[in-house]
């Protein structure tokens, strides 16, 4: 299976700073690569998929970048509905698909 | 707008089987080129995929837990469901069921709608 690797798992932040999130995979996964935001108690939500597409409906300031093995989410300006956990997700050639263990955004 | 919603029992006794459906509404199950999936999470902790599921039947599973799941679907009721057998604490977990989709070319999918999942304990 292909490992994810995310980094950091947590981060704290304020409202208006610029935050990236890493994700390594453990093979060249070209751009397969997704990216989801989850807030408590609630599903995960798309925000970019091919490594850089944004989502309809996704906020301008969400960008995503990176191919190979390693990709990063940029937030460009933080705002206070964006505190949540962010997940990587590849799915590249065949199933299983995996996940990155989540990068928890915090004030 | 599609929407998803799982249903099935929230306490499951050890070594029994956990049962999940996952019902579609607002959209078609069986057209275009979808795959419906679950995926579930520990409490505090991240995804895993499970398995999916084409509307033809084809399957993918998680070789962690491909000898212990089972995933059908039913296109006339418009849901999908889970079956995992010989089930443990390790399995407690809240569920997801979600809709895999494809871009315009056909190249990157990626999951655009879930619902909103359900909680399954396992404990005697």
């Amino acid at each position: 299976d292909i490992q994810m690797t995310q980094s950091p798992s947590s981060l704290s932040a304020f409202v208006g700073d610029r935050v990236t999130i890493a994700c390594r995979a453990s093979q060249n996964i070209n751009n397969y690569l997704n990216w989801y935001q989850q807030k408590p108690g609630k599903a995960p939500k798309l925000l970019i998929y091919a490594a850089s597409i944004l989502q309809g409906g996704v906020p301008s300031r969400f960008s995503g970048s990176g191919s190979g093995t390693y990709f990063t989410l940029t937030i460009s300006s933080l705002q206070p509905e964006d505190f949540a956990t962010y997940y990587c997700q590849q799915n590249y050639n065949t199933p299983p698909w995996t996940f990155g263990r989540g990068t928890k955004v915090e004030v | 707008q599609v929407q998803l919603q799982e249903s099935g029992p929230g306490l499951v006794k050890p070594s029994q089987t956990l049962s999940l459906t996952c019902t579609v509404s607002g959209g078609s199950i069986s057209s275009g080129s979808y795959y419906w999936s679950w995926i579930r999470q520990p409490a505090g902790k991240g995804l895993e995929w499970i398995g999916r599921i084409y509307t033809s039947g084809s399957t993918n599973y998680n070789p962690s837990l491909k000898s212990r799941v089972t995933i059908s679907v039913d296109t006339s009721k418009k849901q999908f469901s889970l079956k995992l057998s010989s089930v443990t604490a390790a399995d407690t977990a809240v569920y997801y069921c979600a809709r895999e989709v494809w871009d315009d070319f056909g190249d990157y999918s990626h999951f655009d709608s879930w619902g909103q999942g359900s909680l399954v304990t396992v404990s005697s």
